[in-house]
């Protein structure tokens, strides 16, 4: 495996549903990121984790809960999901501080909330 | 805080039609301005950063500028395969890394 994996890539809940997603960075990085995308918007930073630790959290509402138990691999926990949750949920990597200051995207997982 | 527009929203163009597309922004001390291409059902694919008005990238039919207040993507003799949507992000100073406020991006089609 190599850069950045997600899963599922797709995933249909139900609101009252409680599902994750998982990503994993093959790259050495020490920050990862979750990103949604909206049909027509830009990308919206969601959390950011450095090190481990949550360093960013944009006010997003609290039916989405990251985790990131260690360096490599970064989880988004769902639940009560809203329609208007639905869209392209993009994780990523990058060395701090280092480097371009390039990130590194996963393929995504596209969620639809009914 | 950060602002990112970049325009056209759409753009058609024939195989071998050159053209730019810009990324026009508003930031509190530029640490980098970020070029990405985005095909249909996949992540965003990094392309050049910028980190200074005046600089210039180059990849392949691909060039990408830079001033005080927007960048320039510029497509040389685009081939259909350079059909993609381009999107610009920028990082300020005062932004944590990876801290990236992205533009709605470019949707570009190439016809043979």
């Amino acid at each position: 495996e190599t850069g950045v994996t997600q899963t599922p890539r797709h995933l249909v809940m139900g609101m009252t549903n409680k599902k994750s997603l998982k990503c994993e960075q093959h790259l050495g990085h020490n920050a990862m990121y979750w990103y949604k995308q909206s049909a027509k918007k830009p990308l919206e930073l969601m959390f950011v984790y450095s090190l481990e630790e949550r360093v960013e959290n944009n006010s997003v509402p609290s039916r989405f809960s990251p985790e990131c138990p260690n360096s490599s691999h970064l989880f988004l926990h769902l639940h009560t999901l809203q329609p208007e949750d639905s869209a392209l949920y993009l994780c990523a990597s990058s060395q701090e501080r280092s480097g371009d200051g390039e990130l590194f995207f996963g393929e995504g997982s596209r969620l639809t909330v009914l | 805080e950060d602002q990112v527009t970049q325009s056209p929203e759409a753009l058609r163009l024939q195989e071998g039609e050159s053209s730019s597309l810009n990324c026009s922004y508003t930031v509190s001390g530029l640490r980098g301005l970020f070029w990405y291409r985005q095909d249909p059902g996949k992540g965003p694919e990094f392309l050049f950063t910028l980190y200074s008005a005046g600089e210039e990238k180059e990849k392949e039919r691909l060039k990408a500028t830079l001033t005080k207040k927007e960048s320039f993507l510029h497509i040389t003799a685009p081939k259909p395969e350079d059909s993609a949507t381009y999107l610009c992000a920028v990082q300020g100073s005062a932004d944590s890394w990876g801290k990236l406020q992205f533009g709605a991006g470019t949707q570009v089609v190439v016809t043979p």
